[in-house]
């Protein structure tokens, strides 16, 4: 079956770096473009990041523009989100989910949480 | 900036029939958008219900449908189960450089 499983999340301080993976089993991984998709605690979903089936196109929200690197390795079956300068605003759990038929998300993970805090 | 706008909250009584809208500050939704939405409950990680306005997933209970309606994007429940209480999300395509954007999440109760 498919499994999107997330991992790398943890406390960090604010203006450090962390990295995200996401490991798929179950799917023909490099067939699909995946996205990133963040919820802050008690907040909505915030679509954060999307990348192409074989990396060529990356996507970002305005809010994480510049300080969030999406990538992929097809040969892992991992998408990665690279996380710089975090900020208290970036705490949130994220999830990665897979995008089906080009235009719609159908697969999730369980998510990984990042809090940043001194 | 583009805004998603789903209704706060609202209520249903099992058995019963809801609809939950999308709007788009940009103007009427269309199939364009390519409306997605979503079942989250407490704890859980989001659930796919609908995509490309209308199509449902393979898991999608036939309770659930998508439309358009009004110029937003719907979802309709018929015959509501006590565990369809949750939040659901829609998210609407822009294309562009930020292509993705959800709405802020209706909490229906069922009552």
């Amino acid at each position: 079956q498919v499994q999107l499983v997330e991992s790398g999340g943890g406390v960090v301080q604010p203006g450090r770096s962390l990295r995200l993976s996401c490991a798929a089993s179950g799917i023909s991984f490099s067939s699909y473009a995946m996205h990133w998709v963040r919820q802050a605690p008690g907040k909505g979903l915030e679509w954060v990041a999307g990348i192409s089936y074989d990396g060529s196109n990356k996507y970002y929200a305005d809010s994480v523009k510049g300080r969030l690197t999406i990538s992929r390795d097809n040969s892992k079956n991992t998408m990665y989100l690279e996380m710089n300068r975090l900020r208290a605003e970036d705490t949130a759990v994220y999830y990665c989910a897979r995008v089906w038929e080009g235009l719609g998300l159908d697969y999730w993970g369980q998510g990984t949480l990042v809090t940043v805090s001194s | 900036q583009t805004v998603v706008t789903q209704e706060p909250s609202l209520t249903v009584s099992p058995g019963g029939t809801v609809t939950l809208t999308c709007a788009s500050n940009t103007g009427a939704v269309t199939g364009g958008y390519y409306p997605n939405w979503f079942q989250q409950k407490p704890g859980q990680a989001p659930r796919a219900l609908i995509y490309s306005t209308t199509n449902k997933h393979s898991w999608t209970p036939a309770r659930f449908s998508g439309s358009l309606l009004g110029g937003k994007a719907a979802l309709t429940l018929s015959g509501v189960q006590p565990e369809d209480e949750a939040e659901y999300y829609c998210l609407l395509y822009y294309g562009g450089a930020q292509p993705w954007v959800f709405g802020g999440g209706t909490k229906l109760t069922v009552l």
